[in-house]
C-alpha cells in the first residue's frame, strides 16, 4: 500500500524559533498533499492544501505567514512553523493521494512542543 | 459546505460481538466518496473502508462493512467479531469528487473493546 512518512516524529523548540516538518510520499507521486492539525481527543483540522509547483491553499483562519508550506517536488512537502509560540504546540499530520486515487494516506504525525 | 456528524462520542463493545458506529453527512453534491478511518493510540490514521456514492452496493472489508443510505445521507460502520486491536478513534470522512480531494472529518467515536 501507499506509504507516507513524516520527519521528525517529535520536536521540541523554544518560543520564537522556527521548525520545519517534512512529509514524503515514499512509493507514489503526489501533486497534492494536505496538512492537518489535531488537538488532544479532537478531530483533524485541515490547515492547508499543498500543491506541487504552486502556492498552497490555506483554510480560513490559518495564517499563511506563520505556517509556510513548500511543495517543491512530487514526493515532498514541508510545513514550517515560523516564530513558534506555545499555542502552536500540537500534533501535525500530513496526507497525500496517489494520482487519480480518492484515498488519502496519512503520515504518522509530528508532535510539536514549543517551550 | 459539507458537514459530517458523528453523534456517538464513545462506544464500547464486548470482544467478539458486533458494534455499529453512526455517521451522517450533509451535501448538495451527487458524486462523492465516504471513508472510515481508524486512529489507534499510535495516532497513525489508517483507512478502514471506502464507499463511492454512485455505488449502491455497500462496501465490505473482512470484518468491516458499511450501511450506506444515500437518500438519508447516512454512512454507518459495522464491526463484526470485535477484537482488542479494534480499539481506537474512528473518524467518518467525506470527499468531494470534484477535484480538490479535501477530506471533511466528523468529530470521531472512541471505541473501547471489553475483554
Amino acid at each position: 500500500g501507499a506509504v507516507v512518512s513524516q520527519h521528525p516524529s517529535r520536536v521540541i523548540c523554544k518560543s520564537g524559533t522556527s521548525v520545519k516538518i517534512e512529509c514524503r510520499s515514499l512509493d507514489f507521486q503526489a501533486t497534492t498533499m494536505f496538512w492537518y492539525r489535531q488537538f488532544p481527543k479532537k478531530s483533524l483540522m485541515l490547515m492547508a492544501t499543498s500543491n506541487e509547483g504552486s502556492k498552497a491553499t490555506y483554510e480560513q483562519g490559518v495564517e499563511k505567514d506563520k505556517f509556510l508550506i513548500n511543495h517543491a517536488s512530487l514526493t515532498l512537502s514541508t510545513l514550517t512553523v515560523t516564530s513558534a509560540h506555545p499555542e502552536d504546540s500540537s500534533f501535525y499530520i500530513c496526507s497525500a493521494n496517489p494520482y487519480r486515487s480518492p484515498e488519502q494516506y496519512f503520515g504518522p504525525g509530528t508532535r510539536l512542543t514549543v517551550t | 459546505a459539507q458537514t459530517v456528524t458523528q453523534s456517538q462520542p464513545e462506544m464500547s463493545v464486548q470482544e467478539a460481538e458486533t458494534v455499529t458506529l453512526s455517521c451522517t453527512y450533509d451535501t448538495s453534491e451527487s458524486d462523492y466518496y465516504l471513508f472510515w478511518y481508524k486512529q489507534p493510540p499510535s495516532r497513525q490514521m489508517i483507512l478502514v473502508i471506502r464507499q463511492e456514492a454512485y455505488k449502491q452496493q455497500n462496501a465490505t472489508e473482512n470484518r468491516f462493512s458499511v450501511n450506506f443510505q444515500k437518500a438519508a445521507k447516512s454512512f454507518s460502520l459495522k464491526i463484526s467479531d470485535s477484537q482488542l486491536g479494534d480499539a481506537a478513534m474512528y473518524f467518518c470522512a467525506y470527499e468531494s469528487n470534484f477535484g480538490n480531494e479535501k477530506l471533511t472529518f466528523g468529530t470521531g467515536t472512541r471505541l473501547t473493546i471489553i475483554p
